[in-house]
């Protein structure tokens, strides 16, 4: 079975400041790697997704993520955030021959002005 | 477009009552999942729904909870005698075709709240 990891449940940061959400994930097959954004009050919006090819992958909104294989890990940056970033932030997994997303627990981004 | 729409967005009820939420997919996606998400937490999986196969219904929680959905449009999870473990809000997502590598597409959510 997969699990996905998200080591902080709340990222504070100051405006312009840059940011990185920590996500490491276990499974025993190949997966695929996304992340997704929740605004209040809103459903989940795709930020950008790890399939193949570069480790090195962009997305929405300048963010980007990098898959470390042999870390498990597919850590989410921003290098400078704005007040509109605040959100919460989900890590996902799905293995590739499956069908289903497992989550994170999600990490809360509070920009600050 | 179009996207994945739920009602009603907010859902009060009382212990025991049933409920029924409702989900629009996207047009022309023939995958659709439902989540439920408890405050302060991530997506649990429910069921998923793949054009006329028989739907995987290995996250639902309890016998109190089931889900339909008439070919590939409208679906509809229900609750029966409601707990007060049962609020939190359900999300509910479509992708084209229900492949791993497919984004899922989500709706706003239904807030259920079981007094």
């Amino acid at each position: 079975a997969q699990s996905v990891t998200q080591l902080d449940s709340q990222v504070p940061v100051f405006e312009e400041a840059p940011v990185e959400l920590r996500c490491n994930y276990s499974s025993s097959v190949s997966v695929y790697l996304f992340w997704y954004v929740q605004y209040p009050n809103q459903g989940l919006q795709l930020l950008l997704k790890y399939l193949s090819g570069s480790t090195l992958v962009k997305g929405i909104n300048g963010f980007e993520a990098e898959f470390n294989k042999s870390q498990t890990s597919f850590h989410l940056r921003k290098p400078s955030v704005h007040i509109s970033d605040t959100a919460e932030y989900f890590c996902a997994v799905s293995e590739a021959a499956g069908n289903k997303l497992t989550f994170g627990g999600g990490t809360r981004v509070l920009v600050k002005p | 477009g179009a996207g994945v729409s739920q009602s009603p967005s907010n859902k009060v009820t009382e212990k025991g009552k049933d409920v029924e939420l409702r989900c629009d997919p996207i047009s022309g996606h023939t995958a659709l999942y439902w989540y439920r998400q408890r405050l302060g937490q991530g997506l649990e999986f429910l069921i998923y729904f793949q054009g006329n196969s028989a739907p995987d219904k290995s996250g639902l929680p309890s016998d109190r909870f089931s889900a339909e959905r008439t070919g590939e449009s409208v679906s509809t999870l229900t609750i029966q005698r409601t707990q007060q473990e049962d609020s939190a809000v359900y999300l509910c997502a479509s992708s084209l075709e229900g492949y791993s590598n497919q984004p899922q597409h989500f709706g706003d959510g239904t807030r259920l709240s079981i007094l």
